[in-house]
């Protein structure tokens, strides 16, 4: 079974600061990641996926995810907030074989100015 | 291209009544999800459809039916809708092959129940 847990319903940073969205998963089999940002009264948006290879992953918007097996981690990054980033972040998992996506609760980033 | 196309947009029920949702899609994607979204609890599945002709039930199916009327469609009925059922709804479709596949969602369906 999968899960996905996210630490921080709601994250507030000052714009220009550092954004960190936490993520951790369990999966018993390897799992491919993903970051969705919804913006309001929209559907969900693809930031960024982590599938195989290299373990940094570049999204839109300037966002960055590391997959780390050991921590069983996939947090989001960027260096410097912008009023735009405003929006409820997701977590996605699902098992390499493309099934059953499950989400975390999912995180409120405000960006104060 | 229209992608995943929900309707409606907006919906407000008594309660007892019914009601389906429509997704349809131009993807040509296999697999088609419907999830409702609360605050706290992201999104939840509710049915899925891996192919055209299967649906099997998600997390939170009571109170639910599906049809998958064709690979493009894919609809959600409340057959006696309940307050508890107010919520976002999205469907989402991928394509359903093995590797990485995204998950690309419709504009989403606000329900009220009252």
């Amino acid at each position: 079974a999968q899960s996905v847990t996210q630490l921080g319903s709601h994250v507030s940073v000052s714009e220009g600061a550092l954004v960190l969205l936490r993520c951790n998963y369990s999966s018993s089999v390897p799992p491919y990641l993903f970051w969705y940002v919804q913006y309001p009264n929209q559907g969900l948006q693809l930031l960024l996926k982590y599938t195989t290879g290299a373990t940094l992953v570049k999204g839109i918007n300037g966002f960055e995810a590391e997959f780390k097996k050991s921590e069983t981690s996939f947090h989001l990054t960027k260096p410097s907030a912008h009023m735009s980033d405003a929006a409820e972040y997701f977590c996605a998992v699902t098992p390499n074989y493309g099934q059953n996506f499950v989400f975390g609760p999912g995180t409120r980033l405000s960006v104060l100015p | 291209n229209a992608g995943v196309t929900q309707t409606p947009k907006f919906q407000v029920l008594k309660t007892g009544q019914s009601m389906t949702l429509q997704c349809a899609q131009d993807m040509n994607h296999n697999s088609m999800y419907w999830y409702r979204q609360d605050p706290g609890m992201g999104l939840r599945l509710i049915y899925y459809s891996a192919s055209e002709g299967t649906t099997d039930k998600g997390e939170v199916p009571n109170g639910y039916n599906v049809s998958r009327l064709n690979k493009r469609e894919f609809s959600l009925r409340l057959e006696s809708a309940a307050p508890s059922q107010t919520s976002v709804y999205f469907c989402a479709t991928n394509s359903g092959l093995p590797g990485g596949n995204t998950i690309y969602f419709g504009e989403g369906s606000w329900l009220t129940v009252v």
